[in-house]
């Protein structure tokens, strides 16, 4: 039983398009993430959402427009697609907000890549 | 603006101990360090986390120096399982963490 699932695990979509990205997490947590991974593999957070409401907003382009209809989902909305763009969305969870003796699950990723 | 230095790449023989080393120089009195690790292909996977006293649980140890500069994870027994990249991330305790993982060390165990 997956704690944190994503989908699509793969995706590719050319320039331009609209492409969501959707999270669920079974663990009963309060928050949840967005992080992206680049081709060096720095991952990075982009968006944290605690009981649906924004707490941390890095500077990602406004193209990028988290959803969370409820505290157990986190979807990440993607418009006009860049090349740019391309790297491994990882949603994640924990039940306190942030790093502090808090324990974050992962997802297993989801793979854009944008032609 | 990863506040950890860690070396790129380690080798370690299967069923010895893989000793996993971090500088943290800069870190401040409230900040935790924590480790993940990233499986190929998979998502980050905590490890353990500590502030100042070595720590242990079913997965590894943590040995934190006295002057908290710098730390060292400890797989007691390295299994092919645990090759991975390692992310030694320090953090403060309470509020919102932007945290970033550094590029980490790739561990490679070798039969």
């Amino acid at each position: 039983d997956t704690a944190v699932s994503q989908t699509p695990k793969y995706l590719v979509t050319q320039m331009g398009n609209d492409k969501s990205i959707k999270c669920e997490q079974n663990l009963g947590h309060d928050t949840m993430y967005w992080y992206k991974q680049d081709s060096k593999k720095f991952l990075k957070i982009m968006f944290s959402y605690n009981n649906k409401e924004l707490i941390i907003n890095e500077t990602v382009p406004n193209r990028f427009s988290p959803k969370s209809p409820d505290k157990a989902h986190l979807n990440l909305h993607i418009n006009s697609l860049e090349l740019g763009d391309s790297a491994v969305y990882f949603c994640a969870s924990s039940q306190l907000q942030g790093f502090a003796g808090n324990t974050i699950y992962f997802g297993e990723g989801s793979w854009l890549t944008v032609v | 603006d990863a506040k950890t230095t860690q070396p790129p790449s380690m080798d370690c023989a299967e069923g010895r101990a893989a000793n996993l080393p971090c500088n943290h120089s800069t870190i401040s009195g409230n900040e935790y360090v924590y480790w993940y690790r990233q499986i190929h292909s998979q998502g980050p996977q905590y490890i353990i986390h500590g502030l100042k006293n070595n720590e242990t649980n079913e997965m590894a140890s943590l040995i934190i120096t006295e002057d908290r500069k710098s730390s060292t994870l400890i797989l007691p027994h390295a299994t092919l399982r645990d090759t991975a990249v390692y992310y030694c991330i320090v953090s403060p305790s309470g509020g919102y963490q932007k945290v970033t993982f550094g590029t980490g060390t790739k561990l490679q165990v070798i039969p």
